[in-house]
């Protein structure tokens, strides 16, 4: 099926540092996804990207759905110890693969106060 | 409260007992999915239903059933655990198919097979 390679699998950065990740894929995906998982809870949603090329910001992050409609960044400026959490991206297709949804492996967040 | 509900939040059983995890939505929603967390593995999609009474396999649903008789509920059958399916699960559902919808998630069901 479809992958989504995900970078970098941890970091470990000091309070007020920025972030950034990213995904690419070997697929073109119509939607590119981030979400936030915080232990022993569900994945939630942070940021929803449709259109090759948007850039979305919502609040301190910001999320760019890349031109070649095959990768996704993500960053987080100004981090803070709430940031905490494991970040996946997702990718979501229409037509026939409109079902599949395809994860990243995440990336592990630890921020040092 | 729009929510995914799933049920047993923890569950141990043994090599072979068959069981079920519940799934329900609150929110209409025509789509949902099934995954399994490992750790490095991220979410791997098990099952999927598009809507009531159409169900497609994800990348791995060896070992796993599911059913959509009705909008609200996916659950997740099990008929003969094995240690390999030891995983955190995840139900998810979202308006409809496809690229713009936005999947919202149940809080985990956490299954350990002996």
């Amino acid at each position: 099926g479809q992958q989504l390679n995900q970078s970098p699998q941890s970091m470990f950065i000091q309070e007020g540092e920025d972030v950034s990740m990213n995904c690419t894929s070997s697929s073109i995906f119509n939607t590119w996804l981030w979400y936030k998982q915080d232990p022993g809870e569900g994945p939630v949603l942070l940021i929803a990207l449709y259109k090759a090329g948007e850039l979305t910001s919502n609040g301190r992050l910001t999320a760019q759905f890349g031109i070649t409609r095959k990768d996704s960044f993500l960053n987080i400026s100004a981090s803070i110890p709430s940031d905490v959490g494991i970040y996946f991206c997702a990718g979501r297709s229409l037509g026939t693969n409109a079902g599949k949804s395809t994860f990243g492996d995440g990336t592990t967040l630890t921020v040092k106060p | 409260e729009a929510q995914v509900t799933q049920n047993p939040r923890y569950l141990i059983t043994v090599t072979g007992k068959k069981l079920t995890v519940t799934c329900s939505q609150n929110m209409n929603h025509e789509y949902m999915s099934w995954y399994r967390q490992d750790p490095g593995l991220g979410l791997r999609q098990i099952y999927y239903s598009m809507n009531v009474e159409v169900t497609d396999k994800g990348d791995v649903p060896e070992g796993y059933k599911v059913s959509r008789k009705e909008k609200r509920n996916f659950p997740l059958i099990l008929e003969s655990p094995s240690p390999n399916q030891t995983s955190l699960y995840f139900c998810a559902s979202s308006p409809r198919a496809g690229g713009y919808n936005e999947q919202f998630f149940g809080p985990g069901t956490r299954l350990t097979v002996l």
